[in-house]
């Protein structure tokens, strides 16, 4: 069974970064997938935010693009957020999921909740 | 990017009730249309893929149609467990855009 977790700090000063780590189990990170981030703004709807494929690869959504990295430790198989000069408009609940090859998120972590403030 | 209108945004029905969520996209996208699941401080769960595919482990009830702009997600006999909001999500082209979403309610 695949198993996603998020983990990191819950609140993040404004003009700080978030960082975010995914650990996934049930599967290798370096298998044929992509891994992305998507988040959640409190009663909102779902934003992606970006994908890394095994090989290192990346893509970014573009409202994001200039704040936002995506990276991979096979080692630990894990891959991790981070945005930077955050705001108030970036808190919400961080998601990490797996992407198909087709392109849908088959598996999800649980979420976390970040807020941003002072 | 492409935009992702659902409608309706929010119904209420009945346990048993055929239920019908539509999403229509900016342009067309093939079938490359997925279907979620979200329950209230739960992670979405993926229903159906590549617009009509049911993913393994999800009830008949539930079922997908539509190609091109035009997607259709169908509940054929509500029950309890249904109650939550449905997201619609393009998988032709990134950056990955979701619909807004459609809350599904007890009448």
């Amino acid at each position: 069974q695949v198993h996603l977790q998020e983990s990191g700090p819950g609140l993040v000063k404004p003009s700080g970064t978030l960082s975010l780590i995914c650990s996934v189990s049930g599967d290798s990170i370096d298998a044929n997938k992509w891994w992305s981030w998507v988040r959640q703004s409190p009663g909102k709807g779902l934003e992606w935010i970006g994908e890394i494929y095994h090989l290192g690869s990346t893509d970014y959504n573009p409202s994001l693009k200039s704040r936002v990295t995506v990276s991979v430790d096979k080692s630990k198989n894990q891959f991790s957020l981070k945005v930077m000069s955050v705001t108030a408009a970036d808190t919400a609940v961080y998601y990490c999921a797996r992407q198909t090859v087709r392109g849908d998120f088959d598996y999800w972590g649980q979420g976390t909740l970040v807020t941003v403030s002072s | 990017d492409i935009q992702m209108t659902q409608a309706p945004s929010s119904l209420s029905s009945s346990v048993g009730d055929r239920v019908t969520i539509t999403c229509r996209t900016s342009q067309s996208i093939g079938s490359f249309l997925d279907w979620y699941q979200q329950r209230p401080g739960k992670a979405p769960k993926l229903l159906i893929y590549t617009a009509s595919t049911l993913q393994s482990g999800v009830p008949s009830r539930f079922s997908g149609s539509g190609s091109g702009t035009d997607f259709t997600l169908t509940i054929s006999s509500l029950q309890p467990e249904d109650f939550a909001t449905y997201y619609c999500q393009q998988s032709y082209i990134t950056p990955w855009t979701f619909g807004q979403g459609t809350k599904v309610e007890i009448k």
